[in-house]
């Protein structure tokens, strides 16, 4: 079956740490994965799609099939950065039906 | 430029009521689903539909109902609300093209008393 594990419930970080949401999957297949951030008081709205292989406001997130993760990364944490992040899987058959982790709260300290 | 627009924003209900969450697309997007949001729990997703006549069961589909009449429309029914219902919904949309994102709208935070 499939699911997403995102291990932290929080991350608080200084501004200028590293950071890293961890972000595990199963699937029966090949999914694809992606990154939605929630703003306080906003929609959710993507981040970033691993096909695009972009970054996007500094963070990137690389898919280990072997180890069946996709975590995001950004080098150096900014406040604004402070938000609600969900890991989310789609299968390739399934007419986009997306599966999302329980999400990862970054605060991101001055 | 509305994007996904959802109704009403807030809503408090009795144990028993019934009420009509509503959702509206501009995007001409075939596929639309309803989401819920709980703490610690994540998006669940409660029903979708993949083009208008066409709807489906998510993980939670329990107490709620969904029509698609119209491509833009995918209005979500509470038909007796309870207290377990109590929660945030999210409406979200996206083409069918494989790899398309979802489009999400405001959410409506709902508690049933």
């Amino acid at each position: 079956a499939q699911r997403v594990t995102q291990p932290e419930k929080l991350l608080s970080v200084f501004k200028g740490a590293p950071v890293e949401l961890k972000c595990n999957y199963s699937y029966s297949g090949s999914p694809e994965l992606f990154w939605y951030v929630q703003y306080s008081r906003q929609r959710l709205q993507l981040l970033l799609r691993h096909i695009s292989r972009e970054s996007i406001k500094g963070f990137t997130a690389d898919l280990n099939k072997g180890e069946t993760s996709f975590h995001l990364k950004k080098p150096f944490a900014q406040e604004e950065d402070s938000a609600m992040y969900y890991c989310a899987l789609v299968g390739v058959v399934g007419f986009n039906k997306f599966y999302f982790g329980s999400g990862t709260k970054l605060n991101v300290k001055p | 430029n509305a994007g996904v627009t959802q109704t009403p924003k807030f809503q408090v209900l009795k144990t028993g009521q019934s009420m009509t969450l509503q959702c509206a697309q501009d995007m001409n997007h075939e596929y639309m689903s309803w989401y819920r949001q709980d703490p610690g729990m994540g998006l669940r997703l409660i029903h979708y539909s993949v083009g208008a006549g066409i709807t489906d069961q998510g993980e939670v589909p329990n107490g709620y109902n969904v029509s698609r009449s119209t491509t833009e429309d995918f209005p979500l029914r509470l038909l007796s609300a309870a207290p377990s219902q109590t929660s945030v919904y999210f409406c979200a949309s996206s083409s069918v093209a494989y790899n398309s994102p979802l489009h999400f709208g405001n959410g409506t935070r709902l508690t049933v008393t």
